[in-house]
């Protein structure tokens, strides 16, 4: 079974701090790496998305990280603000779309 | 708003019953999906569709579950004999070929 292991489960950061998400994925033939974040009772929604020939994508205060050798990538928010509060789930998927995510994480950000 | 929508927003059936959801995505959207959502987990991909053909099933899919997209637009997804085992969230999205994937707000099913 494919799978992309998210970590941590939750996490808690005082406004203004840096709310770091870390995932791994197992099938190299993966390529396309987005973030999705999602509210109670909302589906998710897509924040900002990564493919393997770049290491690094920025869209406002929010980050990826990637590290194809690893199989690793991460999501940054920088500046982090109560509105963000949230379930943040990273995916995985091949050229069809169809995307495998990890089980999330819940990060409050306390004022 | 043109959204995915979904409806209904939430099911409460009882065991046995079947129900149906459906799913309007955005219009030009020529592919859509289905996944389903239990408390604690990310959405799990059940199937999708590119226009009106049904291109893959998850093994998740069950005999009791099926999807039709007919004439390329709305999607419905109907459980017959619903277990217990079937509550969750089920969301649907859509996208262009190439593009990213836009969720509705799911139809919360729950099985008494």
């Amino acid at each position: 079974q494919q799978q992309v292991k998210q970590s941590p489960q939750s996490l808690i950061v005082q406004k203004g701090g840096i709310s770091i998400i870390n995932c791994a994925y197992e099938n190299t033939a993966f390529d396309y790496f987005p973030w999705y974040q999602q509210f109670p009772g909302k589906g998710p929604a897509l924040l900002i998305a990564i493919r393997p020939d770049v290491s690094e994508k920025k869209e406002g205060r929010f980050t990826i990280s990637f590290n194809k050798s690893a199989k690793q990538f991460s999501l940054h928010i920088m500046d982090s603000q109560p509105g963000d509060s949230a379930t943040y789930f990273c995916a995985a998927g091949g050229s069809n779309y169809k995307l495998t995510f990890g089980k999330g994480t819940l990060l409050t950000v306390n004022p | 708003d043109t959204g995915v929508s979904q409806n209904p927003r939430h099911k409460i059936t009882k065991r046995g019953q079947n129900v149906t959801f459906r799913c309007d995505p955005i219009s030009e959207h020529n592919r859509l999906y289905w996944y389903r959502q239990t408390l604690g987990q990310g959405p799990e991909f059940l199937t999708y569709f590119q226009n009106e053909a049904q291109l893959e099933k998850s093994r998740l899919l069950s005999d009791r579950f099926s999807a039709e997209r007919p004439k390329g637009s709305f999607s419905t997804l109907e459980i017959q004999r619903t277990e217990q085992g079937d509550s969750a969230m089920y969301l649907c999205a859509s996208s262009l070929k190439w593009g990213k994937l836009f969720f509705g707000s799911g139809t919360q099913l729950s099985v008494l």
